[in-house]
C-alpha cells in the first residue's frame, strides 16, 4: 500500500539549515509528483513545494528563495532543504503526494505522511 | 494567492445533528476544492475531492458542494469520532492554498 514517511533532525538552531528525507513505498516516484506542507503547532496547514514525476518542480514563492526539494527515484527518497531557520518555521512537515499521475489535475492528498517536527530553537 | 476563508474558527455541535462547515474562495476555482479531517496528533485525512466527491472508505455522512468560490461539508447525523478540525483546499491554481480550519466541538 502507499505509504510515506518523514525522517528530520527534530531541533534546528536559528539561521541554520534545515534537512527532511521523504521515503515512499507503494508507489513510483517517476509516476507521481510529492509535495511538502508544513502546520505550525495549533495552526493551518501551508502548501511549500512539489517535484514532478520528471524532476521538475513549483514551488510556494513566498519561500522559493530558502527551498530547494530533490530525490532520488532508484531510492525512492525525496528531499527538502530549508535555510535560514527562524522560530516561526517551527511546523510539524508533511510530505503527501499528487493526486495523479498528471501534473495538471489532481493536486489533492490522499496519502499523507505522519510528519516530522521540526522545533527552531537556540 | 487565492485566499480561502473558512470563516468559523469552532462550531458546536452535538451526536446525531447536521452541521455546515463552510469555505469560501478568494476567486473563482471551479469545483478544484478538497476537504480534509485531522485529529489531534494526526496527519490530515482526505474526505471529499473536486467539491462533491467522496474519497474512498469515507462515510457517507459526509458530503460536499459548491463551486466557483462558495464550498460547504456537511456532516449528517455527527458522530462522537467526528469531532475534529477540518480544512478546505484548493488546487485551481498555484501556490495551493488551505482554509484556516474548523473546530467541530461537543455542546
Amino acid at each position: 500500500q502507499v505509504q510515506l514517511k518523514e525522517s528530520g533532525p527534530g531541533l534546528v538552531a536559528p539561521s541554520q539549515s534545515l534537512s527532511i528525507t521523504c521515503t515512499i513505498s507503494g508507489f513510483s516516484l517517476t509516476s507521481y509528483g510529492v509535495h511538502w506542507v508544513r502546520q505550525p503547532p495549533g495552526k493551518g496547514l501551508e502548501w511549500l513545494v512539489v517535484i514532478w514525476s520528471d524532476g521538475s518542480t513549483t514551488y510556494n514563492s513566498a519561500l522559493k528563495s530558502r527551498l530547494s526539494i530533490s530525490k532520488d527515484n532508484s531510492k525512492s527518497q525525496v528531499f527538502l532543504k530549508m535555510n535560514s531557520l527562524q522560530t516561526d518555521d517551527t511546523a510539524m512537515y508533511y510530505c503527501a503526494r499528487h493526486g495523479s499521475t498528471m501534473i495538471t489535475t489532481g493536486a489533492w492528498f490522499a496519502y499523507w505522511g505522519q510528519g516530522t517536527l521540526v522545533t527552531v530553537s537556540a | 494567492d487565492i485566499v480561502m476563508t473558512q470563516s468559523q474558527k469552532f462550531m458546536s455541535t452535538s451526536v446525531g445533528d447536521r452541521v455546515s462547515v463552510t469555505c469560501k474562495a478568494s476567486q473563482n476555482v471551479g469545483t478544484n476544492v478538497a476537504w480534509y479531517q485531522q485529529k489531534p496528533g494526526q496527519s490530515p485525512k482526505a474526505l471529499i475531492y473536486s467539491a462533491s466527491y467522496r474519497y474512498s472508505g469515507v462515510p457517507d455522512r459526509f458530503t460536499g458542494s459548491g463551486s466557483g468560490t462558495d464550498f460547504t461539508l456537511t456532516i449528517s447525523n455527527v458522530q462522537s469520532e467526528d469531532l475534529a478540525e477540518y480544512f478546505c483546499q484548493q488546487y485551481n491554481s498555484y501556490p495551493l492554498t488551505f482554509g484556516a480550519g474548523t473546530k467541530l466541538e461537543l455542546k
